[in-house]
């Protein structure tokens, strides 16, 4: 069956370390990656779209890796700052879905 | 500032009623979408719309209902057969490339309405 895994358990790191969330997927063939964040009771936001013929995307203090081999994406936020607390969403884009199908999120705790 | 708003924030149910949702979004987008988040799970589709008057199923249809009668427009109606309606709805839009596939495009979200029943 088709799935995306991103780890259910909370992430809890210290201020100024890096944090890298991971996003596998089973019997996808995604075109397209994107990550988003959310924070509690708002919809989420998004932050970076990555293609499968990319294997690195970065904006400001984040980076995301796609690996078609491994079916996965890494999602590193550097210097995490407690700002950065919230979760954050992985999501595919497949061929013949005109939608984004979406994992269930990683809670990430950055702690001063 | 362009954005997507959904209304009411709160909204309650009572048994055999049927609620209407609320999405309005000013970015001139031609894709709309309706998902339903529950804790811990990740977003599912309800409903998507590419263009004016026309609409597909999503994932988990059974229970609901959608309009497009405008591009800004894409209500929500929660009706008496979802049998289980408590939850986070968030509607989304987004651009769409030549193809007409949204998958490749940001989506942006309204701020949801949580659903109760009464």
């Amino acid at each position: 069956s088709q799935k995306i895994e991103q780890n259910s358990e909370a992430l809890n790191i210290q201020e100024g370390k890096t944090a890298t969330l991971t996003c596998n997927y089973t019997n996808y063939s995604p075109a397209y990656l994107q990550w988003y964040r959310q924070d509690p009771g708002r919809g989420p936001v998004f932050l970076l779209l990555i293609r499968e013929n990319e294997k690195e995307k970065r904006k400001e203090r984040l980076k995301v890796t796609f690996d078609t081999t491994l079916k996965q994406s890494l999602f590193h936020i550097t210097a995490s700052q407690p700002a950065d607390s919230a979760t954050y969403l992985c999501a595919l884009g497949v061929a013949g879905r005109r939608a984004l199908t979406f994992g269930s999120g990683t809670r990430l705790q950055v702690q001063p | 500032d362009g954005g997507i708003t959904q209304s009411p924030k709160y909204l309650f149910r009572k048994e055999g009623q049927n609620v209407t949702l609320s999405c309005e979004q000013n970015l001139n987008h031609d894709a709309m979408y309706w998902y339903r988040q529950d804790p811990g799970q990740g977003l599912r589709l309800i409903y998507y719309s590419q263009i004016v008057n026309d609409f597909q199923k999503g994932d988990i249809a059974e229970g609901y209902s959608v309009s497009r009668e405008k591009k800004e427009s894409f209500p929500l109606t929660v009706t008496s057969a979802q049998k289980n309606p408590t939850a986070f709805y968030l509607c989304a839009s987004s651009t769409q490339t030549r193809g007409g596939s949204g998958r490749n495009q940001p989506q942006h979200f309204g701020d949801g309405t949580r659903l109760s029943i009464l």
